[in-house]
């Protein structure tokens, strides 16, 4: 069975600073891991996906996540962070399960941008 | 391109009326289609999917159900809600059958049971 764990409900940054948002996933086969972004009462946007190749994946709006096997990690960051990316990030992680995709999401990161 | 579409946005509606929530997609054939829930600090529960017309599979058991009367329509319906039942419900659609294939959702519904 494949899982999620996102560390930290809650992250603040400073505008400009660095951001980093946690994901560790556990999955008996080659995973497939998307980080998902959702801005208050919307629906999720991706932001960028691993499946396979190049371990480091850019994204949308200067964000990118580095697949990182031996960890079982998969963390989301962006250089400089903009008042504009305040928001609730979601990590998931997919896989065919009865004949459909089974994507398991983890319990997300609201992410607070301090002016 | 495809669209995914939602209504009503948002619903307020007593304990043990009935529910109808629908979900439409335009730009696309015979997508998979997901309804997920969206409780406070619990992320995103699948609720059902659907691999076509009439094929409805649940993740929950509970009083809510679902239809696919038409290849790109999707509808959650409960006969009497509860308090619990309270949450933002979330349509999405995704491609054939492939982990690598992202889902694309809805706006959304904000469904509060008073």
């Amino acid at each position: 069975a494949q899982s999620v764990t996102q560390l930290g409900s809650h992250v603040s940054v400073s505008e400009g600073a660095l951001v980093l948002l946690r994901c560790n996933y556990s999955s008996s086969v080659p995973p497939y891991l998307f980080w998902y972004v959702q801005y208050p009462n919307q629906g999720l946007q991706l932001l960028l996906k691993y499946t396979t190749g190049a371990t480091l994946v850019k994204g949308i709006n200067g964000f990118e996540a580095e697949f990182k096997k031996s960890e079982t990690s998969f963390h989301l960051t962006k250089p400089s962070a903009h008042m504009s990316d305040a928001a609730e990030y979601f990590c998931a992680v997919s896989e065919i399960s009865g004949g459909y995709q089974k994507v398991t999401f983890g319990t997300g990161t609201k992410l607070q941008v301090i002016p | 391109s495809q669209t995914i579409h939602q209504w009503p946005a948002t619903l307020v509606q007593p304990v043990g009326s009935p529910l109808s929530l629908e979900c439409t997609v335009e730009g696309t054939s015979n997508p998979n289609l997901y309804w997920y829930r969206q409780a406070a600090g619990r992320g995103l529960q699948l609720l059902f999917y659907s691999v076509g017309i009439g094929q409805i599979s649940s993740e929950v058991p509970q009083n809510l159900s679902a239809s696919r009367p038409q290849d790109r329509q999707f509808i959650l319906s409960s006969k009497k809600l509860l308090l619990s039942d309270s949450g933002f419900y979330l349509c999405a659609w995704s491609g054939t059958a492939s982990s690598y294939n992202e889902q694309f959702f809805g706006p959304g519904t904000r469904l509060t049971v008073l």
